[in-house]
Parts: structure tokens; C-alpha cells; sequence
């Protein structure tokens, strides 16, 4: 089975400070993505990345960045995080772009973060 | 921005009832996904259906789409309690970005 886990599944920060959200996958998947879901808002695409250093903005990256530098590994980073950026945040994975039988993506658990 | 939009936004229903959840979109799609979510949880992929396709069934789950109306739908036979979760749909325009609508939550009481 595919395995995605997400190194922190509650978190509590302060405004201000650096946020790191940790995720790896273990199916050799070359897309990798982070959502956050909010209440009424439902899942929103922040980044995503399909090949090692390489990124794309998704929906909502304003007050986001990431960092892929290994496959397997996809980091969401919150250089000031801010009170409006408490959410839930979910990090998945996807095989190949060029793939003929569609996208499906696979999800981890998720991580709640309070931002105080 | 958002592509799918589920309706309802919340379904109730008693065990062994029938629940159908419908999703319409707005753009052409390559294929359209149902996924579900346990409260708290991550989401994990039901059914797949691609844009040349008409129906589709696995197990319990049946999904149709219509590409004429831009809309799908999930039919949950002989629901269980178990069923209780919120359900989105996705849809795909490239082949691998998805974009999810808001969700459906079902109620299965038993």
C-alpha cells in the first residue's frame, strides 16, 4: 500500500515563528502536493511539486514556500506564520504525470496547526 | 479556485437506505475522482471515472457522469454506518492536478 505520512499530526506555534511541515511518501511518486482544508472551503491546493527541485504555485501560496530536494520528500514551510493560517494541512502524493490511467492521489493524515 | 461543487452540502439517512451525492463543474475534464474522508483523516480515492466513460461500479459505489451537464454522481447502495464520512469529488484537467469541490457530508444513522 501507498504511504504517505506526515511527520506532525497536531501542532501548536506562535504568530511569527518558522513553521516546518514534514512529508514523505514511499511509492517512488513523482508528484507531490500540500492542501490546506478549512471549514466551507474545502481542500485548496497551495503547492505542488512533480520532480526534485521543482515547484509550482498552486491556489493559495501567499505566506507559503517548499522544499523538495529528494524525491520522497516534500516540505511545507511557514516563514511567519499567522493566526489565519491555522488549518489542517494535507500532504499527498501522485505517480507520474505522463500516466494513462488517470491521477489518483494519495493522502496522509494530516496535520492541524494552531497558529497562537 | 474551485472546479467541482458537491450537492448536498450535508445528507442524512438510516442504515440501508440508498444515498446519492452529486458534483457538477464548470470546465472539460480529463477524468473525474471520489474520494472520501473520515472526520479528522485524510482523504482516500473510491472510484475513478474518465471523461469517455458514461457509468462505472465498484462494490456498493456507482458513479455516472454526464460531460453534456458537467456533472457526476455517487450513488452509496444499502448504506452502513460505517459510510459516515464527508465524500468529495475531483476533477482532473492535466494529468496531475486535481482540483476538489467542498464536500458532501453523510450522515448514515443506524
Amino acid at each position: 500500500d501507498v504511504k504517505v505520512t506526515q511527520s506532525s499530526r497536531y501542532l501548536v506555534k506562535r504568530t511569527g515563528e518558522k513553521v516546518f511541515l514534514e512529508c514523505v511518501q514511499d511509492m517512488d511518486h513523482e508528484n507531490m502536493f500540500w492542501y490546506r482544508q478549512d471549514p466551507g472551503l474545502g481542500l485548496r491546493l497551495i503547492y505542488f511539486s512533480y520532480d526534485v527541485k521543482m515547484k509550482e504555485k498552486g491556489d493559495i501560496p501567499e505566506g507559503y514556500s517548499v522544499s523538495r530536494e529528494k524525491k520522497e520528500r516534500f516540505s511545507l514551510i511557514l516563514e511567519s506564520a499567522s493566526t489565519n493560517q491555522t488549518s489542517m494541512y494535507l500532504c499527498a502524493s501522485s505517480p507520474s504525470r505522463q500516466t494513462s490511467s488517470g491521477n489518483t492521489i494519495y493522502f496522509g493524515e494530516g496535520s492541524w496547526l494552531t497558529v497562537v | 479556485s474551485q472546479q467541482g461543487e458537491e450537492d448536498p452540502q450535508a445528507l442524512s439517512i438510516q442504515e440501508g437506505e440508498n444515498a446519492t451525492m452529486n458534483c457538477s463543474y464548470k470546465t472539460s475534464i480529463n477524468n473525474l475522482q471520489w474520494y472520501r474522508q473520515n472526520s479528522g483523516r485524510g482523504l482516500v480515492h473510491l472510484i475513478l471515472i474518465r471523461s469517455n466513460e458514461r457509468e462505472k461500479h465498484s462494490g456498493r459505489l456507482r458513479v455516472t457522469l454526464d460531460t453534456s451537464k458537467k456533472s457526476s454522481s455517487l450513488l452509496i447502495t444499502a448504506s452502513r454506518a460505517a459510510d459516515t464520512a464527508s465524500y468529495f469529488c475531483a476533477t482532473s484537467v492535466s494529468n496531475y492536478k486535481l482540483t476538489f469541490g467542498k464536500g458532501t457530508l453523510l450522515t448514515v444513522n443506524p
